[in-house]
């Protein structure tokens, strides 16, 4: 079945330091993959999108993502993380049909 | 970026009535628009694409008959839950699909059903 899996349920990380989410994604074909980030009672934000051709991915707000086909994986990173990218982030991944399947959801807390 | 506007953002009904849901892309057309439920603290789960002018496809387990979809327009979809109960209580969000393939999301709607 076609599916994507965020390993982490919760990541804390401190003002100022690195980033790293982790998805994981189990498809046939090499799939279209999200990250979105969603803050409390919100809707979803897209944070950058990878659909073929360079497997790294510049998005909003300083994030980037890397795609490896070896790994199946399409993990999100940023340098240094600011108090306000606390939040929950979702990869989701489709076919050309657009349908997305997410993951758990990773949320990040940021201390000060 | 584009903007999808759902409407409204809070809507409290009571067991057994029907509420209605919008969801408007209010700067590009969507052809393809979809419907997501989240429960509290999980993930998303699509229960159903609407095509503009054609019928809504349900995902396996989502009743059609209970969560009517229509996509009268590339600017408009909206999802019906028809005879409610505490069980539909839940976060709605839709998205749409423009012409360059990008998914825009939603504020979401929270429905709590009394």
């Amino acid at each position: 079945a076609q599916s994507v899996t965020q390993p982490d349920i919760h990541i804390t990380v401190s003002e100022g330091a690195s980033l790293e989410l982790r998805c994981n994604y189990s498809y046939g074909a090499t799939p279209y993959l999200f990250w979105y980030v969603q803050s409390p009672g919100q809707g979803l934000q897209l944070l950058l999108k990878y659909f073929s051709g360079d497997t790294l991915v510049q998005g909003i707000k300083g994030f980037e993502a890397e795609f490896k086909r070896s790994q199946s994986s399409f993990n999100l990173r940023k340098p240094s993380v600011h108090w306000s990218d606390a939040a929950e982030y979702f990869c989701a991944g489709s076919t050309n049909d657009y349908k997305l399947s997410f993951g758990a959801g990773t949320t990040v807390t940021v201390r000060a | 970026g584009a903007v999808v506007s759902q409407h409204p953002s809070w809507v409290i009904c009571k067991s057994g009535t029907s509420v209605k849901i919008e969801c408007r892309s209010l700067d590009f057309q969507a052809t393809t628009m979809f419907w997501y439920r989240q429960f509290p603290k999980q993930s998303l789960m699509l229960m159903a694409t609407s095509n503009e002018g054609s019928k809504a496809t349900y995902e396996q387990g989502v009743e059609k008959d209970k969560f009517l979809i229509n996509h009268a327009s590339l600017t408009l979809s909206t999802l019906t839950v028809t005879s409610a109960h505490p069980e539909d209580s839940s976060f709605y969000i839709c998205s749409g699909r423009d012409r360059d393939t990008t998914i825009y999301f939603g504020e979401g709607s929270w429905l709590t059903v009394v």
